[in-house]
């Protein structure tokens, strides 16, 4: 069955970086696109990239252009977001997202991952 | 960006009633890129519609999608005790956008 694990998050102060992945098991991870999905607490969703199946394209939420970068390995079937210079409104439960078919629809996700911005 | 506004924010029925939700988007969205997903606290969401009306695998026929254009609908037929949660309607149409969401709780 589809599986994504995200890991890396964690506690870090404003203007620091932190690197989350997201291991895909259970499909070929090559064939899709694959999105990174935050949610403040106690707020709703928000998107914030996307990366082809291929590594090729990425897009990325005007919130974060600039700061935060999408990347994959699909030899270790992993998902990547490298975050840099982090504010406190990037405190969220990050969540990895496989795209259904092109990059649109959100057809399987992580259980999530905590990140917290704070001094 | 597409706005998405969705209405009511908070729908208090009670099980085996109708669930009615809608999610309006400030502009045209094409049916195929317009999805609803459900989420639970602590949970992440799961998507229940695709393509506007299509169900996603797995998902109970009590579950169905409508609309066109800017104004789409989720209809729940016979709310069961575990659809009480959290709706989100999703556009992916031009970038990528959610709604606010409508919570369903039990009345």
């Amino acid at each position: 069955q589809v599986q994504l694990v995200e890991s890396g998050g964690g506690v870090v102060q404003p203007g620091t970086s932190l690197r989350l992945s997201c291991a895909a098991s259970g499909f070929t991870f090559s064939n899709y696109a694959m999105h990174w999905v935050r949610q403040a607490p106690g707020k709703g969703l928000e998107w914030v990239a996307v990366i082809s199946y291929d590594g090729s394209n990425e897009y990325y939420a005007y919130s974060v252009k600039g700061r935060f970068t999408i990347s994959r390995d699909n030899s270790k079937n992993t998902l990547y977001l490298q975050m840099n210079s982090l504010r406190a409104e990037d405190t969220a439960v990050f969540y990895c997202a496989r795209a259904r078919s092109g990059y649109s629809i959100f057809d399987y996700w992580g259980q999530g991952i905590p990140v917290t911005v704070s001094s | 960006e597409i706005v998405l506004t969705q209405s009511p924010g908070t729908l208090s029925l009670s099980p085996g009633e109708r669930a009615t939700l809608s999610c309006r988007a400030s502009q045209s969205v094409s049916s195929g890129y317009l999805a609803w997903y459900q989420q639970k606290p602590g949970q992440p969401p799961r998507l229940l519609i695709y393509g506007a009306s299509s169900r996603a695998t797995g998902i109970p026929d009590r579950f169905s999608g409508s609309g066109s254009g800017t104004d789409f609908t989720l209809t729940i037929s016979r709310l069961e005790p575990e659809d009480f949660a959290m709706y989100y309607c999703q556009q992916s149409g031009s970038s990528f956008t959610f709604g606010p969401g409508t919570k369903v709780d039990i009345k």
